[in-house]
Parts: structure tokens; sequence; C-alpha cells
């Protein structure tokens, strides 16, 4: 299968910092790429979709000055978390699909921890 | 009415039975479905993916749709402890985002 990688695995941040992660396909061109965040015991609740060179849709109630999502290239996208809160404190996890195809592949999440 | 329904759980159940997890839709449109199984603290990974209505099978794994019923089944034959996971539920919409089941989280006992 498809492989998604992301970087950090894990990040303890302060209130007030910014925090970039970043989620790459590995052996697939990404034509959409997805952010997720995840409560404990919860499902995935989509935050924004990225097609690469333009502009995230974001979903309602998703702060896009909050949540910079940028998608450069057709492997890589970024989430910014700017002026993190304790409350962004998440697992955030991405998923990429080639065009074409319905499937989405996901990476291996980002733990933030913010204190 | 949420698009995709489906029973939290937990389902516990012993080494070597069968294990049947489901979920129904409300949209018709819908003609991809999907079965990830997600670890703890992992990201989900895609297992089964099948296209209208019938079943598909992989290994110890069978997926089942139901259009009629708007009604999907992933059984597991044989189950092991390293099954014990959440089991979602995913159908793409337009944009090909995905809708989510809540996920049923699965313990197979030794």
């Amino acid at each position: 299968g498809a492989v998604v990688s992301q970087h950090p695995s894990w990040v303890i941040c302060k209130s007030g910092t910014s925090v970039k992660i970043e989620c790459r396909s590995l052996d697939f061109q990404a034509t959409t790429m997805f952010w997720y965040r995840q409560f404990p015991k919860q499902s995935l609740m989509l935050m924004a979709t990225s097609n690469e060179g333009s502009k995230a849709t974001y979903e309602q109630g998703v702060e896009k000055d909050k949540f910079l999502i940028n998608h450069a290239s057709l492997t890589l996208s970024t989430l910014t978390v700017t002026s993190a809160h304790p409350e962004d404190s998440s697992f955030y996890i991405c998923s990429a699909r080639s065009q074409g195809s319905y499937e989405q592949y996901f990476g291996p999440g980002t733990r933030l921890t913010v204190t | 009415q949420k698009e995709v329904e489906q029973d939290p759980g937990p389902l516990s159940v012993p080494e070597g039975a069968i294990v049947s997890l489901n979920c129904t839709y409300s949209n018709s449109a819908f003609q991809y479905f999907m079965w990830y199984r997600q670890y703890s603290r992992k990201g989900p990974e895609l297992l089964m993916y099948t296209y209208s209505s019938g079943n598909k099978e992989d290994g110890r794994f069978t997926a089942q749709v139901d259009k009629s019923s708007k009604y999907i089944s992933l059984f597991i034959r044989d189950s092991q402890p390293s099954d014990s996971a959440t089991y979602l539920c995913a159908m793409p919409h337009s944009g090909y985002a995905l809708n989510f089941g809540k996920g049923t989280s699965l313990l197979v006992t030794p």
C-alpha cells in the first residue's frame, strides 16, 4: 500500500509559540491532502482539504489564520499551528490521495501537547 | 442524522471467533466504501475498499455492501488478539473527503 509519513511524531511546545507539522507521500503523488484532528476516544474530524498548488479549503469552525496549510508540491503538505494554546493539544493526522483515486492513505499522526 | 452511523462498542470476543462490524449510511449517492483499522495513538490503516454492492474478500477479512439497505459490513474470520483495534467505516463524498463512522472498538481476548 501507499506510504504517508508525518514529522514530528510528538511535539511539546509552550503556549503562544507556533508548530509546523509535515506530511509526505513517499511513493505516490498526492493530488489532494487532508488534515484531521482527533481527540481521545473520538473519531477523526476533518479540518481542511488541500490540493497541490491551491489554497486549502477549511471546514466550518476551523480558523484558517490559526491553522496554516501549505501544499506546495505533490509529495509535501505542512500544517502550522500558530500561537498555540493548550486547547490545541490533540492528535493531528494527515492523509493523501492520488489523482483518480478515492482511497486515502493516512500518516502515523502527530501528537501535539501545548503547555 | 449523521450520514454514517456505527456502533462504537466496545465489542469483546474470544480469539478465533468471527467478528461482524457494521455501518449504516443515509446518502444513497455513496458509491465507494472503505474500512480502516486504527490502533491506539496511530493513524488509520486502509483495510478494505469496495465499490457498489457485493462482497470482497482479502485473507481473513470480507467486506460486504448492500446498497439497497444502505448497510455495510466487515467480517473478520479467526480473529486474533492483534486484531484488537478500532475499526472505522468511511465513504467519500464530493471533494473526496471521507465521511467516517464513529468507529467500533474491538477487543479479541486470548
